[in-house]
This record gives C-alpha cells, structure tokens and sequence, in this order.
C-alpha cells in the first residue's frame, strides 16, 4: 500500500513570508495528523482532523497557522507570516480511526521548514 | 492530559551490550504504547507497540518492550546493541479513552559504540 506522501520536502523561506505543505494520507484513513518537530524534540501535534472535520487543534498557532481538509482527504498546513522559530520538520500522519490498536499511525516523511 | 517522558537524552551503550531505553507515561483510560526509531534526515518508522496481553512486546530488528502496568513504564531494550542502532528514539502513548490522539516523548539519542 502507499504511505503518507507529503510535499514538498525541503523549503527555505525568509521570515514573514508565507508557505503551505500538502499531504495526501492513506487511502481510508480517516484520521489525518500534522504534527510539529523542531530539531532535537519530539513532535508536538498541532491539529487532528477526522473527516474534514477539526477534532483537536488545541496546540496549533491559530494566529499565523491554518489548516484545511475540505473532502475529508488531502490536506494542506499554511504559515502566513512564518517567523524563525517555526523552523522544523512538519510531519503528517494518518490512521484508521478506531484501528489504531491493531494498524497503528503511519507517519510521512515529513516537510523539512528553515525559515531564515 | 495524557503525556510521555523519556528521561535520559542521550543513551551510550558498546556494541554487543544489553541497551534499555527508558519511558513512563500518563493517560486516562487503558494505554496504547508505542516505539518509534527516527534516522537523520528520516520520517519516523514505528518499532513496535503495546495495545494488550503479553506485557512483554516484540518488535522490528530484534528490539523488545516491557510493559509495566503499576511503574506506568514502556522501556525499550535490545539484547545486544549493534552499530546500525544508532538513532533517535521516540516513545509515544494514545489510549481508548485520548480520542486516539498520539502523544510523543521528548526522544532519546542512542549512541552505540564500537
């Protein structure tokens, strides 16, 4: 089967630009996940969606990140402005939602973020 | 709030030694625990897990986790440490009751030395 494909995976912007990553998640998963890891931590979730629907983005800068999954299957992140701390590796994920006992999460290869 | 801590940062083992690499967690309702093993310049590729049953799990090259229902701990080991197990390792917990949110450590960095 296919894993998580994210895009792109490098991108270099200069502070207070904008910038959007994209992640297409296994075909069925319902549950998609973005998560954040700045080098040398672990990753921090920002935003669950299941569905198009936001089950949990409790830790997500709303003031400067956005995202969207509008027919419940790709979905996109968005900076606008970035700042130099959001430098990181953004990470999207997906699962089977109740599955993931038995199929567990399948992770992307993650967008690698320098913001300079 | 469910959480995971990994105490050590850093785990420095010679090859052919026993390696443990500690994590304890809180969530409410029955854990979900997993391994994660992340190379540089990687995504992370999953190890292993706990959902039930034998409190002892097996998982990918060779590399066993303990789970302690009363410690609420999840340390990973290996019997003998090889060279190529150099990485950074990630535990993470979710549960029956987190709304399957999945919630990771601060990650340890094994380094195994010849």
């Amino acid at each position: 089967e296919a894993g998580v494909a994210q895009s792109p995976r490098y991108k270099i912007i200069e502070k207070r630009q904008s910038v959007a990553f994209w992640c297409n998640p296994i075909s069925g998963h319902a549950t998609l996940y973005w998560y954040q890891q700045i080098l040398g931590q672990g990753p921090k979730l920002l935003i669950q969606f299941q569905n198009n629907g936001v089950v949990d983005d409790s830790q997500l800068p709303k003031d400067r990140f956005s995202a969207e999954r509008l027919k419940g299957v790709d979905s996109t992140l968005k900076i606008q402005p970035a700042k130099l701390e959001d430098s990181a590796v953004y990470l999207c994920a997906s699962s089977f939602p109740g599955s993931e006992a038995n199929y567990g999460y399948t992770f992307g290869s993650g967008t690698r973020l320098t913001v300079v | 709030a469910q959480s995971v801590a990994q105490p050590e940062d850093q785990v420095n083992v010679a090859e052919g030694n026993p390696l443990t690499v500690k994590c304890t967690y809180s969530v409410s309702g029955n854990p979900y625990l997993f391994w994660y093993v992340q190379y540089p310049n990687r995504g992370l590729q999953f190890l292993l897990k706990y959902i039930t049953g034998d409190n002892l799990v097996k998982g990918s090259y060779g590399f066993e986790a303990e789970f302690n229902k009363s410690q609420t701990s999840f340390h990973l080991k290996k019997p003998s440490a090889l060279g190529s197990d150099s990485a950074l390792y990630f535990c993470a917990v979710s549960g029956d009751n987190a709304g399957n949110m999945l919630t990771f450590g601060g990650g340890t960095r094994l380094m195994v030395k010849p």
